[in-house]
């Protein structure tokens, strides 16, 4: 079992509707928790942090985190073409330094 | 307010040779990691360095070593370079070891 897991994809959405990426991790003790967006031939950028169950906001993007299910989401409303790229999940676990990267899901938003 | 920065951008080298990437963190960061992307694949933790020690270490043969500056800058070393080194070199900083982690614009290294 891979340590941190998303659908590769690709995942289609047409412009102005909700994406939905998943992630599922087998850390129970993960405490840290990332969304990275990347653009082909670019490096990754942190768009999300969460570190607490529940719901966070920021802008278009809520990321949510379930730690019983082992479980963090993110969802980007509105979704508009510059939204397509490749979104990595990352786990910190703790006392670790080194995040663990999913091998990402690729978002193609159709106009 | 200066970013991660990385260099070079690209680097092609021959089978056997050695190659050396530097990496400057963002301003007010001490702690340096980096990690391999192959294509189509997530990064993969290469080492940590915090306090010019490294932290932690990846799976990772030994070819691979790092250094970290007092001004908190960093290098990758890589010796006997393989056809399986070829990936995206990226630099990440943070604000101590489990802080958020920002990636700087990676290296393109090409082993012929």
């Amino acid at each position: 079992q891979k340590e941190v897991e998303q659908n590769s994809g690709p995942l289609s959405v047409p412009e102005g509707a909700i994406a939905s990426l998943n992630c599922t991790y087998s850390d129970r003790v993960s405490q840290s928790f990332f969304w990275y967006r990347q653009y082909s031939g670019k490096s990754p950028e942190l768009i999300m942090s969460i570190y607490s169950n529940g719901d966070k906001e920021d802008g278009r993007f809520t990321a949510q985190l379930n730690k019983a299910s082992q479980y963090v989401s993110l969802l980007i409303r509105d979704s508009q073409p510059s939204d397509s790229a490749t979104y990595l999940c990352a786990v910190n676990s703790q006392g670790a330094q080194k995040l663990v990267f999913g091998q990402g899901t690729r978002l193609t938003i159709n106009p | 307010d200066a970013g991660v920065t990385q260099s070079p951008t690209h680097l092609i080298k021959t089978r056997g040779q050695q190659v050396t990437l530097r990496c400057s963190p963002k301003s007010g960061h001490d702690t340096v990691s980096w990690y391999q992307q192959a294509l189509g694949q997530g990064p993969q933790f290469i080492f940590q360095y915090y306090e010019e020690e490294e932290r932690q270490r990846g799976n990772f043969p030994d070819r691979f070593s790092g250094h970290q500056f007092p001004n908190y800058s960093s290098e990758l070393n890589v010796n006997a370079l393989l056809l399986g080194d070829s990936a995206l070199y990226l630099c990440a900083s943070s604000l101590a070891a489990t802080g958020p982690q920002y990636f700087g614009p990676g290296t393109r290294l090409t082993v012929t």
